[in-house]
């Protein structure tokens, strides 16, 4: 079946560097995209990958490999606003949607 | 301001209710998508629409009736043979279906009273 994991929860510092990894398993890849969600917010679109490498935005940087099934979001200079859910999303060669469940980042001071 | 409205924000329904959960957006999007978001989980696709007057089935379509009679709309409807309606609706839509990011409105949250 197609599937994507992400790890549950995960806890960083404020001012440290923290990455959030996603893994797949799908019938052909159309892009990923990561989306950040605050807790009973919608989401808001991050980054998009479709070439392997990385893309870079301001604190946010996303990374894909097509060969190894696997993304990663790297979070900068985290600040205690980053305290959110962030999703890992991505399109198979069908244009079938598939999400993952999430990963719950928790900031400490 | 150019944007995607859900509306209400709270929902409560009774048994063997039919209610329907509006969302409009001002994008020119033609693509738009429902979702289903239960606590500590990810999002699920009820059913998305590629351009006015069709849809299709998401993963969890059964209980859901949907209708794209303009672009503008895409409401979604919770019948009662939906029996675990609780959950927060989330309504997004996208340029077209073509790898472009989805925008998203603010949510409804549904509770069976």
């Amino acid at each position: 079946g197609q599937n994507i994991d992400q790890p549950t929860e995960m806890t960083a510092t404020e001012g440290a560097i923290v990455q959030i990894n996603c893994t797949y398993q799908t019938s052909g890849f159309n892009g990923l995209f990561w989306y950040q969600q605050h807790a009973g917010e919608a989401p808001t679109f991050l980054s998009y990958n479709v070439l392997d490498g990385l893309e870079e935005k301001g604190r946010f940087s996303s990374f894909l490999s097509r060969s190894k099934g696997y993304s990663y979001l790297l979070l900068k200079e985290l600040q205690m606003k980053d305290s959110a859910s962030y999703l890992c999303h991505l399109m198979d060669s069908n244009y079938q949607l598939i999400w993952g469940a999430g990963t719950k980042l928790i900031i400490k001071p | 301001d150019g944007g995607i409205t859900q509306s209400p924000k709270y929902l409560f329904r009774k048994e063997g209710q039919n209610v329907t959960l509006s969302c409009e957006q001002n994008l020119n999007h033609d693509a738009m998508y429902w979702y289903r978001q239960d606590p500590g989980q990810g999002l699920r696709l009820i059913y998305y629409s590629q351009i006015v007057n069709d849809f299709q089935k998401g993963d969890i379509a059964e209980g859901y009736s949907v209708s794209r009679e303009k672009k503008e709309s895409f409401p979604l409807t919770v019948t009662s043979a939906q029996k675990n309606p609780t959950a927060f609706y989330l309504c997004a839509s996208s340029i077209d279906r073509d790898n472009q990011p989805q925008h998203f409105g603010d949510g409804t949250r549904l509770s069976i009273l």
